[in-house]
């Protein structure tokens, strides 16, 4: 079985500060995709960032960054320069590559103050 | 063009009642998903569809039967409705591997 934890049901950041989102995750097996999704008020799921288990390098897209550590089931993601409309509710999320199945962490609202 | 399109997208209903949402890709994945968020915004699988063969069924009440009549199709129909139904059904869509595509959600309340 595999289980995906956010341990920060709520953080906050201040308008251009930076701030780490945490997930640690589960799983038996080697291969397979990490995500970040995040989720506005709009409730549409937007993928963020993803990454290779078998990738060493993190993936980074603009302003966001992993830190995937794979020995320790890690993977955190830096948004740099926040910005207003970067608030929502952001979601780590796993897949195996030979699975049908995409487990998501419990959430963590993400709210950017001016 | 919207890649995963479901519809409605709110649904009001009473108690007792059943209904339909349907659900639409056309990006040519092979997998099709439907997930149920929770007020505390948890999402949780229901229902994997591979090729239109049932991959994933979760531990989901049989008064859910999802149904698909094609690869591009995923509907989900739901008989005698309870309160506790009431919820955000997402519907989404991956490649073999992959990251999933979903659509905009369905926000259903049971009166």
């Amino acid at each position: 079985a595999q289980t995906v934890t956010q341990s920060q049901p709520e953080m906050s950041v201040q308008e251009a500060e930076t701030v780490t989102l945490s997930c640690t995750y589960d799983t038996s097996e080697s291969d397979y995709y990490l995500f970040w999704y995040k989720q506005p008020p709009s409730r549409q799921m937007i993928l963020v960032i993803r990454q290779e288990a078998y990738k060493q390098q993190n993936a980074t897209e603009n302003r966001f960054s992993v830190n995937f550590q794979k020995a320790a089931k890690s993977f955190s993601l830096k948004i740099s320069d926040s910005q207003l409309g970067d608030a929502a509710m952001y979601f780590c999320a796993l897949i195996m590559t030979s699975g049908s199945r995409l487990t998501f962490g419990e959430g963590t609202q993400l709210t950017v103050n001016p | 063009d919207t890649a995963v399109s479901q519809t409605p997208k709110y649904l009001v209903t009473q108690m007792g009642n059943d209904k339909s949402i349907k659900c639409e890709q056309n990006l040519g994945h092979d997998t099709m998903y439907w997930y149920k968020q929770d007020s505390k915004k948890f999402l949780k699988i229901m229902f994997s569809y591979n090729n239109k063969e049932l991959i994933i069924n979760e531990t989901v009440p049989n008064r859910f039967s999802p149904k698909s009549p094609d690869k591009a199709h995923l509907n989900l129909h739901i008989n005698s409705l309870e309160l506790g139904d009431s919820a955000v059904y997402f519907c989404a869509s991956s490649p073999s591997t992959g990251y999933a595509f979903f659509g905009q959600g369905t926000r259903l309340t049971v009166v």
